[in-house]
């Protein structure tokens, strides 16, 4: 049981380029979320989906997308990299809504020169 | 809207020395209260949660009780070890629309103990 694996665990990208970031699970949870981390910020809110299909904006969804085309995994794509996307990214997963324990990936940093 | 505010750090404190990280709240409703820690290099983990007032949540010798006269869940613990050292997050979940929750993060809180 593995958990909530994370794909790359860090990764340099140059402004512009498109990369996509791999989340995935096995605890069978409808919810999956992509969350950023800066300092001083805390934790915001990119995208999540309540079920295989489904994807929802968050807090700071500007320059990302995701699928969900399989219920183990959530995709986090950037389609043109920014410095201001320079961040580790999270993963997270909970078997209901936000109210439930959710259950996080060990991150993936990201810069962005 | 919905916020947490955390107390800044870092805190430092001697082994088992007693631990106050606070954390005070907005919301509209009733929500959830929790408390995550990140260790170095990980993801976040749950430490403890409450969900309705006067809830005591509790884990690995953590405490927090929603208080809903104060807004506050504090994070308590009697006598902290090194391996507490980490990043305390408190965060709440709500539901300020049908169908729709939302859960927001305080800032951190990063813990060193020393030996």
């Amino acid at each position: 049981n593995a958990g909530v694996t994370q794909t790359p665990k860090f990764r340099v990208l140059k402004t512009g380029q498109s990369m996509t970031l791999l989340c995935a699970q096995d605890m069978n949870h409808e919810y999956m979320y992509w969350y950023r981390q800066d300092p001083g910020m805390g934790l915001r809110l990119i995208h999540y989906s309540v079920g295989e299909g489904t994807t929802a904006k968050g807090e700071v969804p500007d320059g990302y997308n995701v699928s969900r085309l399989k219920k183990q995994n959530f995709l986090l794509g950037l389609e043109s990299a920014a410095p201001s996307q320079t961040s580790v990214y999270f993963c997270a997963s909970s078997y209901r809504g936000l109210r439930e324990t959710q259950y996080f990936g060990p991150g993936t940093r990201l810069l962005v020169l | 809207g919905d916020s947490v505010t955390q107390m800044e750090g870092p805190v430092t404190l001697s082994e088992e020395a007693f631990l106050t990280i606070n954390c005070t709240y907005t919301a509209t409703g009733y929500p959830s209260l929790f408390w995550y820690v990140q260790y170095p290099g990980e993801g976040l983990q749950l430490l403890l949660k409450a969900t309705k007032a006067d809830d005591k949540g509790s884990n690995k010798g953590f405490e927090a009780t929603y208080r809903k006269e104060t807004t506050s869940f504090h994070l308590e613990k009697g006598s902290v070890q090194v391996s507490d050292s980490a990043v305390y997050f408190c965060a709440l979940a709500s539901q300020p629309n049908f169908g729709n929750e939302k859960l927001t993060f305080g800032t951190g809180t990063r813990l060193t103990i020393i030996p």
